[in-house]
């Protein structure tokens, strides 16, 4: 079993829709959680940082993690087609003075106008 | 954020030869680069963690031999491929870590696509 588990999709919708992505995890030592927007051949860009239980808003983003049930989620509102990329889950633990990170797999994403 | 940049930003090379990938942090002074490689469709996987002015360290299954990385000063860190085969084809980025000197909010390079024909 993966420590993160993230569904690569591809999820399409309609221009204006809410989306919803999510990531499980198994290991109990993570302690931050992120998001990470990653277009075709670049590298990734951080979005959204969460390291406690509950909501996080940031404009239309919202990062949710839930640590008694292993489950973290980013909604995005009224999604663009400019959203249209890969999202990364990642989390991250302390080890030997350093937070190591585990990402996901990515989802991919396509917000149709 | 932070501002890292990468050079070259795509590379063919053939089989056998080398290749040195750049990692450069623009804005701020950077003692810890991280490595990592990404194969289509799959998460990224954290090679190695560059030092300014040690060795780097490699994470289990890493080649350190194949996978040379120096970070002579605290803007650059550079990873050499040596004798490239085509299963080291993939996307290299680099990241640092964030402003505040956490590494779990990485700031990352643009990447570099290495194909090895």
């Amino acid at each position: 079993q993966k420590e993160v588990e993230q569904d690569p999709g591809p999820l399409s919708v309609p221009e204006g829709a809410i989306v919803s992505l999510n990531c499980t995890y198994s290991n109990s030592a993570f302690q931050y959680f992120m998001w990470y927007r990653q277009y075709s051949r670049k590298g990734p860009e951080l979005l959204m940082y969460t390291y406690s239980s509950g909501n996080k808003e940031d404009g239309r983003f919202t990062a949710q993690v839930d640590k008694s049930s292993k489950y973290i989620s980013l909604f995005i509102r009224d999604s663009q087609p400019s959203d249209s990329a890969t999202y990364l889950c990642a989390m991250s633990e302390n080890s030997g003075g350093y937070q190591k990170v585990t990402f996901g797999t990515g989802t991919k994403l396509q917000v149709i106008p | 954020g932070a501002v890292v940049s990468q050079h070259p930003s795509w590379v063919i090379c053939k089989s056998g030869t080398s290749v040195k990938i750049e990692c450069r942090s623009l804005d701020f002074q950077a003692t810890t680069m991280f490595w990592y490689r990404q194969f289509p469709k799959q998460s990224l996987m954290l090679m190695a963690t560059s030092n300014e002015g040690s060795k780097a360290t490699y994470e289990q299954g890493v080649e350190k031999d194949k996978f040379l990385i120096n970070h002579a000063s605290l803007t650059l860190s550079t990873l050499t491929v040596t004798s490239a085969h085509p299963e080291d084809s993939s996307f290299y980025i680099c990241s640092t870590p964030g402003l505040a000197g956490g590494t779990d909010t990485q700031y990352f390079g643009p990447g570099t696509r290495l194909t090895v024909l």
